[in-house]
């Protein structure tokens, strides 16, 4: 079935240091790649999402890259500030529905001062 | 942005009991409403899928009977756990997407413990 695998689970950066997390998607007909931010107790947070007719997207500190030949997206933070501190969870779509997300087992980011 | 909500945050109830959860879209009317289960420190899993005037499309594995799902207008959908149990007690959180609306809102959740 679809799947999507997320690395690394923990990532631990000196704030202002840069931050990548990986993904990789099953579902050829995946056409789109929202990442959420989720803080504890609260729901996830739309940060940042693409498509598959771009391969890069950026908006001020974060950028998504999408390799849709390797089947591969990547979140990319820089200059990370403690507030960047939370759980990041990358989704595909499957089905050919961009309702139907799939999501990954999320990254653990923490930013120390 | 787009804004869901969801009532109440957290609730305490009873093995046996029935506990309704809504979820409501603030700002635009909800074609699709998802209902996600997620357990500490796992990722969210999609119980249910709901279009606004139809019957809920419930995941593999999630019992329809038990987790009743209600999308009777555009703005709000309602999930009723009934029978609670405790292995129910997780944060269970909506979704929704709209007309015009390409991503997929989160509400806030709501933590169900169940004693």
């Amino acid at each position: 079935g679809e799947n999507v695998e997320q690395h690394p689970s923990t990532l631990s950066v000196q704030e202002g240091d840069s931050a990548v997390i990986k993904c990789t998607y099953s579902d050829s007909a995946s056409n789109y790649f929202p990442w959420y931010k989720q803080e504890l107790g609260k729901g996830p947070q739309l940060i940042i999402d693409i498509r598959s007719n771009v391969g890069e997207k950026k908006d001020q500190r974060i950028a998504v890259t999408l390799n849709k030949t390797a089947k591969h997206f990547s979140l990319h933070i820089t200059e990370t500030q403690p507030e960047d501190s939370a759980v990041y969870f990358c989704a595909a779509n499957y089905g050919g529905s961009q309702g139907n997300l799939i999501f990954g087992k999320g990254t653990k980011l923490s930013v120390k001062p | 942005g787009a804004v869901v909500s969801q009532h109440p945050s957290w609730v305490i109830c009873k093995s046996g009991t029935s506990v309704k959860i809504e979820c409501r879209s603030l700002d635009f009317q909800a074609t699709t409403m998802f209902w996600y289960r997620q357990f500490p420190k796992q990722s969210l899993m999609l119980m249910a899928t709901s279009n606004e005037g139809s019957k809920a499309t419930y995941e593999q594995g999630v019992e329809k009977d038990k987790f009743l799902i209600n999308h009777a207008s555009l703005t709000l959908s309602t999930l009723t756990v009934t029978s609670a149990h405790p292995e129910d007690s997780s944060f269970y959180i909506c979704s929704a997407l709209g007309r015009g609306i390409h991503e997929q809102y989160f509400g806030p959740g709501t933590r169900l413990t169940v004693t």
